[in-house]
């Protein structure tokens, strides 16, 4: 059975800076690649971003471009979220899934931790 | 940006059939996929590639895309069927992952 589970979300100050942690069992983490997707309080799914088995492609929202950094470390089975300068606005639950190719459905999701930006 | 079009709202009678739609132009020419997602749980793929059904997910989720609208039908419609439902797919040119605004759906 696939099981991902996210960690590290909390409450942090505007300007703050936050590190997600996604850990995967069940599944050969190495061949699988991984996407970060976040929901605001009340709100839909917001893709935030990804990358490939080998970290070779990363993609990032142009609304987190510059600011969070994705990483991944397959000896460990787990997916990282840097999240720096962080903004109100970025409080959300955040959701580790991974997909085949980029035009694949996310097929598998972790139940998410909640970042909370606020003073 | 690249925008899918979901409406906020579908409400259907338990037995009746809903049909959520999805809508950008030429959408039919990209894979469409369909995500439900409960009351406070993460979301799942019930259908995926427009019109596929991933293991365990009932035959009365389908979906279709065709021109400027992709369709998720659920037949038979339960009262375990209240969700949020989400449309999604991928954006080569801006090399994005795009989900629609998602739509609540109510059983009366």
């Amino acid at each position: 059975e696939v099981q991902l589970e996210e960690s590290g979300g909390g409450l942090v100050k505007p300007g703050g800076s936050l590190r997600l942690s996604c850990a995967a069992s069940g599944i050969t983490f190495r061949s699988y690649h991984m996407t970060w997707v976040r929901q605001a309080p009340g709100k839909g799914l917001e893709w935030v971003s990804s990358i490939s088995s080998s970290t070779t492609n990363i993609y990032y929202a142009d609304s987190v471009k510059g600011r969070f950094t994705i990483s991944r470390d397959n000896a460990r089975n787990s997916m990282n979220l840097q999240m720096n300068s962080l903004r109100a606005e970025d409080t959300a639950v955040y959701y580790c899934a991974t997909y085949g190719n980029t035009s694949d459905p996310l097929d598998h999701w972790g139940q998410g931790t909640l970042v909370i930006v606020s003073s | 940006s690249y925008v899918l079009t979901q409406p906020p709202s579908v409400s259907v009678a338990p037995g009746q059939t809903a049909r959520i739609p999805c809508g950008r132009d030429n959408i039919g020419s990209k894979s469409v996929h369909w995500y439900q997602q409960m009351s406070g749980q993460a979301p799942v793929l019930v259908v995926y590639d427009d019109s596929d059904r991933p293991s365990g997910i009932p035959e009365r989720f389908s979906g279709s895309n065709s021109g400027d609208t992709a369709t998720l039908t659920i037949s038979r419609v339960e009262a375990g069927d209240e969700a949020d439902y989400y449309c999604q797919v991928w954006d080569r040119s801006g090399n994005h992952w795009v989900f629609g605004g998602g739509t609540k759906l109510t059983v009366l």
